[in-house]
């Protein structure tokens, strides 16, 4: 069974520090990789996918990175902004099954 | 372009009282999923549809739990009865296809409590 762990739980940081968020996952023989934000009591949106045989992926001020062969993922997140404040959750693709870690809560002081 | 429609967006029912959710996904999208979310975890996947068949509700709990998607469009989440354990988000979110490849759009959840 895919384990996937995210850490920190909780992340408190002032505007303009750029934010790392990590996810591991135990089973490596992974599809594909997604990061979503969620914002409180509403549904999840995808920021980025990274392919298997992707080592990273941007979008604006997100960056993702891949190592599949250790089970790792990082988001980077420059120049963070007080609208970041969110809920980010990894997850692994494996036989079309999304497996999710518990997220972490990142809150951005202005 | 709708996203992933869900209602209701939250609901209270005593315990051993029936429920049920419904979701409409973004339109032309063939995969459609039902996912449970607790306080403070990731999402996990009740099931699965291609188009009107369920192609994966291994953890959908079938003693309580049922789904359908009549027409291969709108589906629907039953749980008959409710438990104060099943007080949690259930999600929706539909894709294209069910290729590996493809993102999954999420509904804003159903919160439902069980007193």
């Amino acid at each position: 069974k895919q384990e996937v762990t995210q850490i920190p739980a909780a992340l408190s940081v002032p505007e303009g520090e750029n934010l790392v968020l990590n996810c591991s996952f135990t089973d490596s023989a992974i599809y594909n990789l997604q990061w979503f934000r969620q914002d409180p009591g509403k549904g999840l949106t995808s920021l980025l996918l990274i392919q298997s045989s992707q080592r990273e992926q941007t979008s604006g001020r997100l960056n993702a990175s891949l190592d599949k062969s250790s089970g790792r993922s990082t988001l980077y997140i420059a120049a963070s902004q007080p609208g970041d404040s969110a809920t980010y959750l990894c997850a692994v693709c494996n036989d079309y099954k999304l497996s999710f870690g518990a997220g972490t809560t990142v809150t951005v002081r202005a | 372009e709708a996203g992933v429609v869900q209602s209701p967006r939250y609901k209270i029912i005593e315990k051993k009282q029936p429920v049920a959710f419904w979701c409409n996904p973004i339109s032309g999208h063939n995969t459609l999923y039902w996912y449970l979310q607790n306080l403070g975890q990731g999402p996990e996947l009740l099931i699965r549809y291609e188009n009107e068949e369920a192609v994966d509700d291994s953890q959908l709990p079938k003693d309580r739990f049922s789904a359908e998607r009549l027409k291969g469009v709108d589906s629907t989440l039953k749980i008959q009865p409710a438990e104060l354990g099943d007080s949690a988000v259930y999600l929706c979110a539909s894709s294209a296809e069910g290729r590996t490849a493809d993102t999954q759009y999420f509904g804003p959840g159903t919160r439902l409590t069980v007193l």
